[in-house]
């Protein structure tokens, strides 16, 4: 199985900051992953497929980088509706495995 | 869009089988691969498994052998059923829509908490 590890579990940011989200793969994955958001009692929404494109509807304060092992997940200016979890989600073959999540909470 | 919904008990006993029906509604089940995913509480995304609306399966490994999940393409629903639960089988039950074509869960239901006690 591909273990995905995502950094830091948790942040306290305020609105307005810059946020950064980490995601490593234990095996190279080339471009395939995903990057959801969950708020709370909510299912998780997509943000980013195929490691750097925008879901349509998705703020463009989000974007995605990376590839191989290493992938990126920023969010440019912290908006208040951003207070959220964060997971990615690989597809490099089965099974499908998410990283542990990032919750991002409100300094 | 499709919507999802997920319904079944919200309390299983040890050792008993745990049974969860998701609906589909907004378009066939007849494309795509069905999934079910959980989240224990206050822990992260766990995939179970998926079916396509042929009947093929795929099922985590670690889950497999206690786990089946089964489509009805008549009702436009799939199902999930674990055998011989126990404590840690206690999470909230997500159905989703892995789009094939694009490799990502584009469609979720809005969950349902299954708790495992006696």
């Amino acid at each position: 199985d591909i273990q995905m590890t995502q950094s830091p579990s948790s942040l306290s940011a305020s609105v307005g900051d810059r946020v950064t989200i980490t995601c490593h793969t234990s095996h190279d994955i080339g471009n395939y992953l995903n990057w959801y958001q969950q708020k709370s009692g909510r299912a998780p929404k997509l943000l980013i497929y195929d490691a750097s494109n925008l879901e349509t509807g998705v703020p463009s304060r989000f974007s995605g980088s990376g590839s191989g092992t290493d992938f990126t997940l920023t969010i440019t200016s912290l908006q208040p509706e951003d207070f959220a979890t964060y997971f990615c989600q690989h597809y490099d073959g089965l099974p499908i495995t998410f990283g542990g999540g990032t919750k991002v909470e409100m300094k | 869009q499709v919507q999802m919904q997920e319904s079944g008990p919200g309390l299983v006993k040890p050792s008993e089988t745990l049974s969860l029906t998701c609906v589909v509604s907004g378009g066939p089940i007849s494309d795509h691969y069905w999934s079910w995913i959980r989240q224990p509480p206050g822990k992260g995304l766990e995939w179970i498994g998926y079916i396509y609306y042929s009947g093929s399966t795929n099922y985590s490994p670690s889950l497999e052998s206690r786990v089946t999940i089964s489509v009805d393409t008549s009702k436009n629903q799939f199902s999930l059923k674990m055998r011989s639960v126990t404590a840690a089988d206690t999470a909230v039950y997500y159905c989703a829509r892995y789009n094939w074509s694009a490799y990502y869960f584009d469609s979720w239901g809005l969950g349902t908490l299954v708790i495992v006690s006696s």
